[in-house]
């Protein structure tokens, strides 16, 4: 049964700082792995998805990596914001099921 | 593109009534659609999935009796909470996918059900 863990689970950074945010998995046989952001009471906002076939994705200040071998993924924020505050999940969508599993997300806030 | 609507955004209820959240693809055609239930500061959790004219499918755990759905187009999901209590009180999100099997899902806003 896959198992997605984060770490932290919470996260308070001043302003400005580069943070990592890990994420790990049990099963290898993987579709791909994305990674969300919530805000409080509300839906989520897709980030970054990286296909097994991948080692990374970019977006604006966002890097996600994925070692697949390794069962690990993690989402560097460059540059943080108080506007970069919220839950951020990361899920993966299992190849033999295609259902996604989330983790239990890591609360970031970024103080000005 | 690839917005989904949920609606109601949120919904108050008395215990014993039964509430409907809609979950519509906006602008692709969803053959498969998934329904998750979020609790305070929990993680997202898949309820049971449906493809479009099929019965939907259930996880582990959870009573298909109690949490109807209904699949009947390419863009519409329906998931009724029948007799509703107050420990069903969660945030649900409907996620919808064009493509029977693996590929990238795309969320709806969530629905905060409070059930009194």
């Amino acid at each position: 049964k896959q198992e997605v863990t984060q770490i932290p689970a919470a996260l308070s950074v001043p302003e400005g700082e580069n943070l990592v945010l890990n994420c790990s998995f049990t099963d290898s046989a993987i579709y791909n792995l994305q990674w969300f952001r919530q805000d409080p009471g509300k839906g989520l906002t897709s980030l970054l998805l990286i296909q097994s076939s991948q080692r990374e994705q970019t977006s604006g200040r966002l890097n996600a990596s994925l070692d697949k071998s390794s069962g690990r993924s993690t989402l560097y924020i460059a540059a943080s914001q108080p506007g970069d505050s919220a839950t951020y999940l990361c899920a993966v969508e299992s190849s033999n099921t295609g259902k996604l599993i989330f983790g239990q997300g890591t609360t970031l806030q970024v103080k000005p | 593109g690839a917005v989904v609507s949920q609606h109601p955004s949120r919904v108050i209820c008395k215990s014993g009534t039964s509430v409907k959240i809609e979950c519509r693809s906006l602008d692709f055609q969803a053959t498969t659609m998934f329904w998750y239930r979020q609790f305070p500061k929990q993680s997202l959790m898949l309820m049971a999935t449906s493809n479009e004219g099929s019965k939907a499918t259930y996880e582990q755990g959870v009573e298909k009796d109690k949490f109807l759905i209904n699949h009947a187009s390419l863009t519409l999901s329906t998931l009724t909470v029948t007799s509703a209590h107050p420990e069903d009180s969660s945030f649900y999100i409907c996620s919808a996918s064009a493509r029977l099997a693996l590929g990238p899902q795309y969320f709806g806003p969530g629905t905060r059900l409070t059930v009194l």
